[in-house]
């Protein structure tokens, strides 16, 4: 089946320090979504972004579909930045197919 | 800016029992959709929703589960008899069209005891 997998599964900063996550899919992708759920629980929008670049103030993100990857940038990490990232992925289907997240912790 | 709107935010039930998990999607989507998150793992696609019908679901989505549109502006998950594996987080999720932005709502948690 399809698979979306994400790297690093966990990730622990210190305030300040920039980090980079990743997002690999199996095939050929309609469209991709990032995602941050917070510690209550709640998925926030980051990004659609099926190719190219976005930037949002301290976050960036990125997507190469013909090499089925994507990429999440963080700078300067802030204690509120901590939950789990997740990106989602549409293969010709109305459904979001979700990868593994990158649980990120940050640390003052 | 609009957001979807999901009620309750957490429910606790007996095993066995039926519960509706209500959600209200972003007035001018016409795409809906259920998602569901165990503890500790991954979000899962439940069923897709668009003009009053059914346009896909996963294997998870049998026959213990229904969803419905009873009027212009709620979209409802029913669980018919609930099993401890129900335990979840439950998410609504709407869009304008299939393949663009899914805005997911807080979730409802549900616990089965």
């Amino acid at each position: 089946g399809i698979q979306v997998e994400q790297s690093p599964p966990d990730l622990i900063l210190q305030e300040g320090a920039n980090s980079t996550l990743r997002c690999n899919f199996s095939d050929s992708v309609n469209n991709l979504q990032w995602f941050h759920q917070n510690p209550w629980g709640q998925l926030i929008n980051l990004f659609y972004i099926p190719s190219g670049t976005k930037q949002n103030g301290r976050l960036s993100a990125t997507t190469v579909a013909t090499e089925r990857y994507s990429l999440l940038y963080i700078s300067s990490s802030q204690t509120t930045d901590s939950g789990v990232y997740f990106c989602a992925a549409y293969y010709n289907t109305d459904k979001l197919i979700f990868g593994t997240g990158t649980r990120l912790q940050v640390f003052p | 800016e609009p957001e979807v709107t999901q009620t309750p935010s957490h429910q606790v039930t007996q095993m066995g029992q039926e519960v509706i998990l209500r959600c209200v999607p972003i007035s001018n989507h016409l795409y809906f959709y259920w998602y569901r998150q165990i503890l500790g793992q991954k979000v899962e696609f439940l069923v897709s929703f668009y003009n009053n019908e059914i346009s896909e679901k996963s294997e998870i989505f049998d026959d213990q589960f229904s969803v419905e549109r009873p009027d212009g502006s709620n979209f409802t998950l029913k669980i018919r008899s609930t099993k401890l594996e129900d335990s979840a987080m439950y998410f609504c999720a709407s869009s304008v069209q299939p393949g663009e932005t899914q805005y997911f709502g807080p979730g409802t948690r549900l616990l089965v005891l």
